[in-house]
Parts: C-alpha cells; structure tokens; sequence
C-alpha cells in the first residue's frame, strides 16, 4: 500500500520569500512517481512538479523544485520567491501501478498562505 | 479549448435520486479516472479506465458505475444518492506511455450536494 503525509495542515510565508511543503511517502514498489498539485481557491488541480524514483537529479520548474531525498523517502516542494497568487491548497501524490493505468494516492494537503 | 471538462460544476439533488457526471478529455489520452475531495479536501481515487480494463477502488458503493462510450469520454453515473455522497468529484486523464511522468490533468470538478 502507498502513503502519503504531508504534517503541515497549513502554513505562512511573507510574498517574495521561499517556502518549503513537506512531503514524506510510503512504498513498496521499486519503482514510483512523486507528483505535486495546486489547488487554487477556484478548485481546479493543477500539475506542478514530477519526480521519478530513478531521476538522478531533483525536478525543477520555474519557481517550484522538489527536494527529493529518496533515502528518508521525502519530496519536498520548496517555492521561491512567493506571489500572492501561490495561495492555495498544496498536495503531493505518488502513483501506483494498476493493470494499465497509474492511480494517485494523495496526502491531505497543505493549506499555503502568502502574506504580502 | 478546455482540456479536461464535466458537466454540471454544481448538481443539487434529493436523496434517493440518480444522476450523471459526464467528463470529456480532448488531450488524447488512454486512460480516464475519477477521484472524490471530501469536505476535508481528502481526494481518493474511484475509478480508473483505460479502454481496455477498468480498475474499481474497492471500497467504491457500487451505486456508483462509471460509463465510457468511447476513449474521449468517462460518465460517472451515481444511483439512490446519499447523503454521504456530497463531495466534489474530479475527472482527470493521462498518457500512460511505458516510461514517463504520466502526469494526470484534471477537469474543473463537479460540486454534488444531496439534501
């Protein structure tokens, strides 16, 4: 079975500063993916961020890195330079094999708040 | 042009009803899945299809059945509504290649509400 936790129900950041959202898994398959979403107010999900289990280096995306520490099994979402716009739920996810299909198990979120 | 999209995004009803979902993806992807956010935010996956093989969480009622006319397209249908069954329900699509991110693009949600 997979797990996903993410301890932080919500957090903090003054805008133009970076913030890191903490994301620990659970796996016993060899090889997984480690995904981030955004949740806006509006309720849409929005792809972030990708990690694989065998990328030798962490995935980047403009603002967005995830701070992949395989060993301690964490991927961690650091944001820089935060905008007022990067308010919103943050959830990680990591997939699992299905018979033809790659289903998401989700964390329960982190609620982002950025102060101006 | 709207990548993923359902219809209704709000569907109010009584329970004891029955009513659809429906969600098209215009992205041509193989597989199709519906996840439900609780009122806590919780997304759970439901239902995966990939044309070929349709996966059913187990702890899925089997009130709900997904319907998939062609590949472009996953219907939710949900029989004698529950209470229970207020939730947002997300549509979402992915590629499944060999190798890959298989990233799932989600549609904008359908907010059900049962009284």
């Amino acid at each position: 079975a997979q797990k996903i936790t993410q301890t932080q129900p919500g957090m903090f950041v003054q805008e133009k500063e970076a913030v890191t959202l903490d994301c620990t898994y659970d796996t016993s398959d060899p090889s997984y993916g480690l995904f981030w979403y955004k949740q806006p107010s509006s309720g849409e999900m929005i792809f972030l961020i990708y990690q694989g289990s065998y990328d030798q280096q962490n995935a980047t995306e403009g603002r967005y890195s995830l701070n992949f520490q395989k060993a301690r099994k964490s991927a961690n979402l650091v944001i820089s330079a935060s905008q007022l716009g990067d308010s919103a739920m943050y959830f990680c996810a990591t997939r699992r094999p299905g018979a033809g299909s790659y289903q998401l198990t989700f964390g329960k979120g982190t609620k982002l708040s950025v102060i101006p | 042009d709207t990548a993923v999209s359902q219809t209704p995004k709000y569907l109010v009803t009584q329970m004891g009803n029955d009513k659809s979902i429906k969600c098209e993806q215009n992205l041509g992807h193989d597989t199709m899945y519906w996840y439900k956010q609780d009122s806590k935010k919780f997304l759970k996956i439901m239902f995966s299809y990939n044309n070929k093989e349709l996966i059913i969480n187990e702890t899925v009622p089997n009130r709900f059945s997904p319907k998939s006319p062609d590949k472009a397209h996953l219907n939710l249908h949900i029989n004698s509504l529950e209470l229970g069954d207020s939730a947002v329900y997300f549509c979402a699509s992915s590629q499944d290649f060999l190798r890959g991110p298989h990233e799932q693009y989600f549609g904008p949600g359908t907010r059900l509400t049962v009284t």
